[in-house]
């Protein structure tokens, strides 16, 4: 099976505009994820999404937004882009069982540098 | 919430050295643990896990065991390789079904 695919693998962007990332995740994992990962804050948890609905939000300004369509694939969205949005943005997807929480399996994630 | 204590890094070992990261964890319900592992410019890959008390999980060497009466996850290894540098990564999934991860620790091996 293909892995979870992201793109672009790199943006620049400069404040004040907004950003779209995509994610493509594992064939039949309904579940996707996304992380901001930064040197000072580490991982921090964005959404999750499942069957096209938000399932859980971490605490983010509405700045940030994401949706899921119908074929699983995720977008991430980010408006009035500011300096600290420079980060590296990982997409997730899983199998979401009944009993047992299954593994997240992650992309390479993108690299967004805002100036 | 969900919050996962781990080990302050950069952790420095010379090849063939004992590993040992601690995790601590505080969750609700009966939380599944987690490591994982990043290399340089790649993404998070699942290292093992753990779903229920005393259960051990095991990948690579590494081993780590879900020990609920200390809320401990810790990650070991018998003999560290240069190919096992890397940053390291704890994580908890509560009652919220959310995984939580911790701080990283980098982990460089010397040869």
């Amino acid at each position: 099976k293909a892995g979870v695919t992201q793109t672009p693998r790199y943006l620049i962007k400069t404040r004040g505009q907004q950003v779209t990332l995509s994610c493509s995740p594992i064939s039949g994992h309904r579940s996707v994820s996304w992380y901001q990962q930064t040197p000072g804050q580490g991982l921090q948890f964005l959404f999750e999404y499942f069957s096209e609905t938000q399932r859980n939000k971490g605490n983010f300004p509405g700045r940030f937004s994401g949706r899921q369509f119908s074929n699983s694939r995720s977008e991430m969205n980010v408006s009035t882009l500011e300096l600290g949005d420079s980060a590296l943005y990982l997409c997730a997807s899983r199998e979401l069982l009944k009993t047992v929480d299954s593994p997240l399996h992650f992309g390479n994630g993108t690299r967004l540098t805002v100036t | 919430g969900d919050s996962v204590t781990q080990m302050e890094g950069p952790v420095t070992l010379s090849e063939e050295a004992f590993l040992t990261i601690n995790c601590t964890y505080t969750a609700t319900g009966y939380p599944s643990l987690f490591w994982y592992v990043q290399y340089p410019g790649e993404g998070l890959q699942l290292l093992l896990k753990a779903t229920k008390a005393d259960d051990k999980g095991s990948n690579k060497g590494f081993e780590a065991t879900y020990r609920k009466e200390t809320t401990s996850f810790h990650l070991e290894k018998g003999s560290v390789q240069v190919s096992d540098s890397a940053v390291y990564f704890c994580a908890v999934s509560g009652s919220a079904r959310q995984l939580t991860f911790g701080s990283g620790t980098q982990l460089t091996v010397l040869p």
